[in-house]
């Protein structure tokens, strides 16, 4: 009864291959968020999606493309991947919408490598 | 942008011995949340601070809010094994959640 789920939790790959993250919540939150953490753990925001609608496109490359196909699921693809790519990804969900403060709830995270 | 600064970076403490994190924000801001993230895992929501001088505790956690709304701190009084972790500051800004760069604690049985 996971909250919220990532799949796979770890992901090594060459460079310039293309892959992606999968992520569901069974929260019933309408609202979704990619984080990227980098190794000196700082976190940052990517994406928020709310009721499958995209609300925060921060400046990441258009190489990684978010796709909700419900409010439930939050994917992300990351095409051509590089060496800087290299962190872990969190997914996470709140509820109400992307500006009611609720807390936000993390998946475990996917450890991405690139060789 | 808005920015939100978390210092010391790293704590290294003996069992026993009290810890605080700080929390700066640039702006005003609505309300701050805390969030600890154990090594290897992910973060976990602890509380949310929304009024000017508020504090709470969580047994011997003791979170403030500033008056100007703009600064935090997370107290933990005695700290134990079970502590270690890295403690996050974050507050709101037109829906994005910013976070402070962690304070990464460390304790020594």
């Amino acid at each position: 009864d996971t909250a919220v789920s990532q799949t796979p939790k770890y992901l090594v790959t060459q460079m310039g291959n293309d892959k992606s993250i999968k992520c569901e919540q069974n929260l019933g939150h309408d609202t979704m968020y990619w984080y990227k953490q980098d190794s000196k753990k700082f976190l940052k925001i990517m994406f928020s999606y709310n009721n499958k609608e995209l609300i925060i496109n921060e400046t990441v490359p258009n190489r990684f493309s978010p796709k909700s196909p419900d409010k439930a699921h939050l994917n992300l693809h990351i095409n051509s991947l590089e060496l800087g790519d290299s962190a872990v990804y969190f997914c996470a969900s709140s509820g109400g919408g992307v500006f009611s403060n609720q807390p936000q709830h993390f998946g475990d995270g996917t450890r991405l490598s690139i060789l | 942008g808005q920015q939100v600064m978390q210092i010391p970076q790293y704590q290294h403490v003996q069992e026993g011995e009290d810890f605080t994190t700080y929390c700066n924000s640039s702006t005003t801001l609505s309300n701050i949340q805390w969030y600890k993230q154990r090594p290897g895992g992910h973060p976990v929501f602890l509380i949310q601070l929304v009024k000017s001088g508020e504090v709470k505790k969580q047994k011997r956690l003791t979170f403030q809010f500033g008056e100007a709304k703009k600064n935090s701190s997370l107290h933990i009084t005695a700290t134990q094994t079970t502590d270690v972790g890295t403690y996050f500051c974050a507050g709101h800004n037109t829906g994005k959640l910013i976070f402070g760069q962690g304070t990464t604690l460390q304790v020594k049985p």
